[in-house]
C-alpha cells in the first residue's frame, strides 16, 4: 500500500526566501506525481505533474523534482511571496490511477 | 488540461436528509471516477472508484450503502450522501481517469457539504 509523507507540516518564512517542500512515497511503481495548492476552503490548483519517466518540470518560480529510485520528490519555490501562503500537497498516482496523498505542507510566507 | 465541473460547489442540509454531488468531464470520456474527501485540516483521502456501468468499489471504512455512488456515462457521475450526519460534514472531490490518458490527473473543483 502507497505511504506518502510531506515534510514539514508546516513552514514559516520570509518574504523573498528560497524554500524546499518535500514528499517521498513508499512504492516506487507510479504512474506520475503532482504538486498540488490548496487554498484554505478551496479546490486543488494544479502546480506540476512530473512523469513517471521524468526528473524534474519548471513553472515560473517553481521546480519539481522526482527521484524514483529514492521515493522522494522536492518541490522547489524560488523568491517567495505573501501569495504563496497555501497549503501544498503532492500526489503520488499508480498504475490504476488512483492516487495517494500526503497529508501537505502549510506554507506561511510573511510580508 | 480537461475540464471537470462539480455541482453543487456548497451545499447545506438538515441532519437525515440526503445529498447528491454531481461530477462531470466535460471533454473526455471518464472510465474511471474516483471519489476522494478531505475533512478539515487533513488531506485527501480516496472514498472509492468506479467504473462505468458498474458497481463502486469502496475503500475500508466507508460505508456503501452510505455513499452511493452512480457511474451511468462516461461523462457523470454521482455521489449521493444518504442520511447525512455532521460527521459527513467535509470536502468532497471527483477525479475522473481516462485509461488513454493514464498520465493525466484530473480533478473537480470540490464540494462542500455542511450537515447541521
Amino acid at each position: 500500500k502507497q505511504e506518502v509523507t510531506q515534510i514539514p507540516a508546516a513552514l514559516s518564512v520570509p518574504e523573498g526566501e528560497n524554500l524546499v517542500l518535500n514528499c517521498s512515497f513508499t512504492d516506487s511503481a507510479i504512474y506520475n506525481l503532482q504538486w498540488f495548492r490548496q487554498d484554505p476552503g478551496k479546490g486543488l490548483t494544479s502546480l506540476l505533474l512530473i512523469q513517471s519517466s521524468q526528473r524534474e518540470q519548471t513553472s515560473g518560480r517553481l521546480n519539481a523534482s522526482l527521484d524514483k529510485s529514492s521515493g522522494r520528490s522536492t518541490l522547489y519555490i524560488a523568491a517567495s511571496q505573501p501569495g504563496d501562503s497555501a497549503t501544498y500537497l503532492c500526489a503520488v498516482k499508480a498504475r490504476a490511477g488512483k492516487s495517494t496523498f500526503g497529508d501537505g505542507t502549510t506554507l506561511t510566507v510573511k510580508p | 488540461g480537461a475540464v471537470v465541473s462539480q455541482h453543487p460547489s456548497w451545499v447545506i442540509c438538515k441532519s437525515g436528509t440526503s445529498v447528491k454531488i454531481e461530477c462531470r468531464s466535460l471533454d473526455f470520456q471518464a472510465t474511471t471516477m474516483f471519489w476522494y474527501r478531505q475533512f478539515p485540516k487533513q488531506s485527501l483521502m480516496l472514498m472509492a472508484t468506479s467504473n462505468e456501468g458498474s458497481k463502486a468499489t469502496y475503500e475500508q471504512g466507508v460505508e456503501k450503502d452510505k455513499f452511493l455512488i452512480n457511474h451511468a456515462s462516461l461523462t457523470l457521475s454521482t455521489l449521493t450522501v444518504t442520511s447525512a450526519h455532521p460527521e459527513d460534514s467535509s470536502f468532497y472531490i471527483c477525479s475522473p481517469f481516462s485509461g488513454g490518458r493514464p498520465n493525466e490527473q484530473f480533478f473537480g473543483p470540490g464540494t462542500r457539504l455542511t450537515v447541521l
